[in-house]
């Protein structure tokens, strides 16, 4: 158990919904980061936030945004989903994301959209 | 952007059997990690990699970081039924942000 909780663990909806993810990082843990990892492209940084604020961004889709809150638990914003964001969506957190500090992995949020 | 080759894709070995994989980049990172996914789980962390030329053991898997900062590799001796899984490398930049992941490595044992 690495201590990142991720609810739900499983989401089904249709195309054009939206759905929120959430994640709760490991106790102590400042950071916390989402990936998606699909098929066929594998695992794929999406944004960072520490203690509230928006760090690192990656290659995130417009119709997705996150934001932390100040227990420190986070969530995805997924809108106007598309048969394509089909996907695990994982979090990840760390203490305060510096390089040296590795990023421990929540169990993911498995999306389906039909 | 950067990415991060990884090989092999997947291997099918013998109980007992040594296995190696390795990750290759043609970008620098300031960071290696390695680790390791099952069904329905996510990645799992295996071993951290801070330093150019570091060697770190834990138990019976090794990994190295390279002297280029550009590849990686990751052994596991004595493989056993539950090593199976999916193995991934990752790589990081200084400020810590965003990992890049390898494709994954799948590893499958015969008793």
């Amino acid at each position: 158990d690495s201590g990142v909780t991720q609810t739900p663990k499983h989401l089904i909806t249709a195309t054009g919904q939206r759905v929120t993810l959430r994640c709760s990082p490991r106790s102590g843990d400042l950071s916390v980061y989402w990936y998606q990892q699909s098929l066929d492209q594998g695992l794929q940084f999406l944004i960072q936030y520490y203690n509230g604020e928006e760090r690192a961004k990656g290659n995130i889709l417009e119709r997705f945004s996150a934001q932390q809150f100040p227990d420190l638990h986070s969530e995805l914003n997924l809108s106007s989903l598309e048969l394509g964001d089909s996907a695990l969506y994982f979090c990840a957190s760390s203490e305060t994301g510096g390089g040296r500090q590795p990023q421990h992995f929540g169990d993911g949020t498995r999306l389906s959209i039909l | 952007g950067q990415q991060l080759n990884q090989s092999p894709q997947s291997m099918f070995i013998q109980e007992g059997e040594d296995v190696s994989m390795n990750c290759t980049s043609s970008s620098i990172f300031n960071t290696w990690l390695w680790y390791k996914q099952d069904p329905g789980e996510g990645p799992v962390l295996l071993i951290a990699l801070y330093k150019a030329g570091e060697l770190t053991s834990n138990g019976r898997l090794t990994a190295q970081f390279g002297i280029t900062r550009k590849d990686s590799f990751l052994n596991i001796s004595a493989s056993i039924p539950s090593d199976v899984g999916i193995y991934f490398c990752a790589g990081g930049n200084n400020a810590g942000n965003m990992l890049t992941f390898g494709g994954g490595t799948r590893l499958m044992v015969k008793p």
